[in-house]
């Protein structure tokens, strides 16, 4: 199967601070997905992104799919954006069998 | 709309028993899916269904069965509870090439 490593495995920041999370992956892919999981446990999509670039608000991400990897940028980071990032991806274009990452958990301290 | 639902969200069983987790979506989502996550670990698949009538397995399915009779729902069946089996199980849902939805999760112990 897919093998997902996600970099780095813990980030703390003051708030305001910009941050970059990375996803590798071992295989092509078509589907990339990035959630954020808050601290009461619920994951939220942030991105479906198997291959370009998107933003949203102080998020964006860019997948490189022939380099085999995508990044998450989070800008003037706020407390409420602490919690664990996971990038999930898988050969599909459907996103029900998906392969996840073991996640890069970040704090924003005030 | 619901999104995901899942029930119960808390679960305490004993060695042995067995139990279902319920997922229900009301988003008419062909594919469901169900995930486990273990304490600081991503979440690795269970089973999943590309519609009614059809499941297959996941990375980790030894202990879990299926079934999917409606879009809706899509239960999981524990046969017989391990301490292995204590962790955090998510259900989700998806619609061709858009992202998953998950429920809120149900936290099970296994003593």
């Amino acid at each position: 199967g897919i093998q997902v490593e996600q970099s780095p495995p813990d980030l703390i920041l003051q708030e305001g601070a910009n941050s970059t999370l990375r996803c590798n992956f071992s295989d092509s892919v078509n589907n990339l997905q990035w959630f954020h999981q808050n601290p009461w446990g619920q994951l939220i999509n942030l991105f479906y992104i198997p291959s370009g670039t998107k933003q949203n608000g102080r998020l964006s991400a860019t997948t490189v799919a022939t380099e085999r990897y995508s990044l998450l940028y989070i800008s003037s980071s706020q407390t409420t954006d602490s919690g664990v990032y996971f990038c999930a991806v898988g050969y599909n274009t459907n996103a029900g069998k998906s392969t996840f990452g073991d996640g890069t958990t970040l704090t924003v301290k005030p | 709309n619901a999104g995901v639902t899942q029930t119960p969200k808390f679960q305490v069983l004993k060695t042995g028993q067995s139990m279902t987790l319920q997922c229900a979506q009301d988003m008419n989502h062909e594919y469901m899916s169900w995930y486990r996550q273990d304490p600081g670990m991503g979440l690795r698949l269970i089973h999943y269904s590309v519609g009614a009538g059809i499941t297959d397995q996941g990375e980790v399915p030894n202990g879990y069965n299926v079934s999917r009779s409606t879009t809706e729902d899509f239960p999981l069946r524990l046969l017989s509870a391990a301490p292995s089996q204590t962790s955090v199980y998510f259900c989700a849902s998806s619609r061709g090439s858009s992202p998953l939805h998950f429920g809120n999760g149900t936290r099970l112990t296994v003593t």
